[in-house]
């Protein structure tokens, strides 16, 4: 079976200091990850994925995600947060078991402090 | 590539109306998926396609959706009839193969009054 785990609905930095929005996966196969940011009234946008490469992911607008198969941990980063970083993000796992199952997390709505 | 694209941007019907959403793909991508999001359940898949062919519809709610995609540049997802509990964003993603990244358009927003 495979879950994936946001492990905050809601995460409050200041303007200039680091990121750290937290996921957890579970899955029995390979996955491949990924991580989407929605900004409000807009649709999903791919900020970074991993697809058993190198475990240190770099995405778009200076994020960053380290894959932990033994944390089974997926952890997204930034080292200084902008204003226009504040919106949802998504942490998502997506496996073959058989045929592709692509689970969607909760969500971690980022807001950012001027 | 223009990305994929929405159409309408926002719909408000009245219960009981047909409800029409249009969804072009990214041109050269095999797959299309349709998603729901509400603020109860999140983002849900609701059916996919390969080349034009349902492959997973088990997210469909009930028999009063219906998803088709005629062509490889074309898809519409029905709800007939319409129900409040129906408001929600609706997206549309499509992807090259199924394990690469899937595009999400721009969503509909979805209010049934």
């Amino acid at each position: 079976a495979q879950s994936v785990t946001q492990l905050d609905s809601h995460v409050s930095v200041s303007e200039g200091t680091p990121v750290l929005l937290r996921c957890n996966y579970s899955s029995s196969y390979s996955p491949s990850l990924f991580w989407y940011v929605q900004h409000p009234n807009k649709g999903l946008q791919l900020l970074l994925k991993y697809t058993s490469a190198a475990t240190l992911v770099k995405g778009i607008n200076g994020f960053e995600a380290e894959f932990k198969k033994s944390e089974t941990s997926f952890h997204l980063t930034k080292p200084s947060a902008h204003m226009s970083d504040a919106a949802e993000y998504f942490c998502v796992v997506r496996a073959n078991t058989g045929g592709f199952k692509t689970i969607f997390g909760a969500g971690t709505r980022l807001f950012v402090k001027a | 590539d223009a990305g994929v694209i929405q159409s309408p941007r926002h719909e408000v019907t009245e219960m009981g109306q047909e409800v029409t959403l249009r969804c072009k793909p990214i041109s050269g991508h095999d797959y299309l998926f349709w998603y729901r999001q509400t603020m109860m359940r999140g983002l849900e898949l609701l059916i996919y396609f390969n080349n034009n062919v349902p492959i997973d519809d088990s997210g469909m709610p009930e028999d009063r959706f219906s998803a088709k995609m005629p062509n490889a540049s074309f898809s519409t997802l029905k709800i007939q009839p319409s129900e409040p509990r129906d408001s929600a964003v609706y997206f549309c993603a499509s992807s090259v193969q199924m394990n690469t990244e899937a595009f999400f358009g721009q969503g509909t927003r979805l209010t049934v009054v």
